[in-house]
């Protein structure tokens, strides 16, 4: 998506293994949020990172899930301990460049398939 | 009870023909209101916003229902392009997190 962008597009892991995905985001935005996208089961946001690096461990469904922000523009999902019910498109997500933050829609980027074997 | 319900579909029309999606909400609180569309494999994109006063953009029309907590989107002169899973999407209060509903599939045949 505009302005959003993940890497890596897909993602192998075997389960029990830690992974880490990124996000590049246009610079300035204070908070990214992580969703999940999982057949069946739809979307769900995961946790959030905001500009100054705070962690946020209370993503669901447990808190195995973490994100940081080791640069402004850049967001690091942490799966600890994957599982393979973690199998599914991880989506970061900014509000849009010229809207002020609270109730404003968001920017999507375009995802990162995780497979866990 | 999610959060936010839609009803899975798949809807499949004809081309040319008008679709109507619904949506539910159980948060009272909800202030935002978004319908997004997302194609295979890719990424959600912001379709339009949902205002109270409702709203319309070319052959597309929102309508938000506070009082029914219900939001719906009526798609006119369906294209064949028009093909993709319509997500539902509510702001979830002051976080800034987005709750989504499990999205509806659409299918337009020639």
């Amino acid at each position: 998506g505009a302005g959003v962008s993940q890497s890596p597009r897909y993602k192998v892991a075997k389960r029990g293994r830690d992974v880490a995905l990124r996000c590049d985001s246009i610079s300035g935005h204070v908070t990214l949020y992580w969703y999940r996208q999982t057949l069946g089961q739809g979307s769900e946001v995961l946790t959030y990172s905001q500009s100054d690096a705070q962690r946020d461990k209370s993503g669901r469904p447990s808190g195995r899930f973490s994100a940081e922000r080791p640069e402004r523009s850049v967001s690091t999902l942490k799966i600890q301990r994957t599982e393979q019910g973690d199998s599914a498109v991880y989506l970061c997500a900014s509000p849009f460049p010229d809207q002020a933050q609270g109730n404003q829609p968001q920017h999507f980027g375009d995802g990162t398939r995780l497979s866990i074997l | 009870r999610k959060e936010v319900e839609q009803d899975p579909g798949p809807f499949n029309v004809p081309e040319g023909a008008t679709v109507a999606f619904n949506c539910t909400y159980s948060n009272s609180a909800s202030q935002s209101f978004f319908w997004y569309r997302q194609d295979c494999r890719k990424e959600p994109k912001l379709l339009m916003s949902v205002y109270s006063s409702g709203n319309e953009d070319g052959r597309f029309t929102a309508q938000l229902n506070r009082a029914s907590q219900y939001i719906s989107l009526l798609i006119r002169d369906s294209k064949l392009s028009d093909s993709a899973t319509y997500l539902c999407v509510v702001y979830g209060g002051n976080t800034g997190k987005l709750i989504f509903g499990q999205g509806t599939t659409l299918q337009v045949k020639p």
